[in-house]
């Protein structure tokens, strides 16, 4: 079975800055998808970011980019230009590529953007 | 428009009560899944469908039954609800199968056992 870890659990940004978010995972697989979504209080879960692990790219969207080092098995998020909107929970999430279809979450990494 | 809506958001009810959750997407997905959210926020599967047959069922009482009437809704009975059935329960849906297909969820429902 697949372990996702985020190691923070909280973090606090100054609005307008930066902050990384940490992500690491334990397979034996070498092809698989890699997600993190975040969960406002509204506890809507949204979709911020996708990162397929045969690409070396690192996926971007916007302020939100992605650290994605397949040997350390590690896959970090970082949101720049922080807005009060990005403070959230944000999950970082494991699905393989072959079987086993669901989605593996980490615990969840708290944002809170100060003013 | 809603792609995945869950009805109700909140469910309040008696232990020992038997209860449904609905679950809706019209973005023409094949797979439809139940997550529970636990107090501490941790997300975990339950169940995933795809084209109506049981393709996950992640140890799960059997007092929880998922119904698949068709592709585009999912719906989750559970039985003899306990105190530890409150959580927060999130449909999800994708295209298929495949890791390459992304899962939208749906707002979630607040399920509190009295």
């Amino acid at each position: 079975a697949q372990t996702v870890t985020q190691s923070q659990p909280e973090m606090s940004v100054q609005e307008a800055e930066t902050v990384t978010l940490s992500c690491t995972y334990d397979t034996s697989e070498s092809d698989y998808y890699l997600f993190w979504y975040k969960q406002p209080p509204s506890r809507q879960m949204i979709l911020v970011i996708r990162q397929e692990a045969y690409k070396q790219q690192n996926a971007t969207e916007n302020r939100f980019s992605v650290n994605f080092q397949k040997a350390a098995k590690s896959f970090s998020l970082k949101i720049s230009d922080s807005q009060l909107g990005d403070a959230a929970m944000y999950f970082c999430a494991y699905r393989s590529a072959y079987s086993d279809y669901k989605l593996s979450f980490g615990a969840g990494t708290t944002v809170t953007v100060r003013a | 428009d809603t792609a995945v809506s869950q009805t109700p958001k909140y469910l309040v009810t008696q232990m020992g009560n038997d209860k449904s959750i609905k679950c809706e997407q019209n973005l023409g997905h094949d797979t439809m899944y139940w997550y529970k959210q636990d107090s501490k926020k941790f997300l975990k599967i339950m169940f995933s469908y795809n084209n109506k047959e049981l393709i996950i069922n992640e140890t799960v009482p059997n007092r929880f039954s998922p119904k698949s009437p068709d592709k585009a809704h999912l719906n989750l009975h559970i039985n003899s609800l306990e105190l530890g059935d409150s959580a927060v329960y999130f449909c999800a849906s994708s295209q298929g199968l495949a890791g390459v297909d992304t899962q939208y969820f749906g707002p979630g429902t607040r399920l509190t056992v009295l």
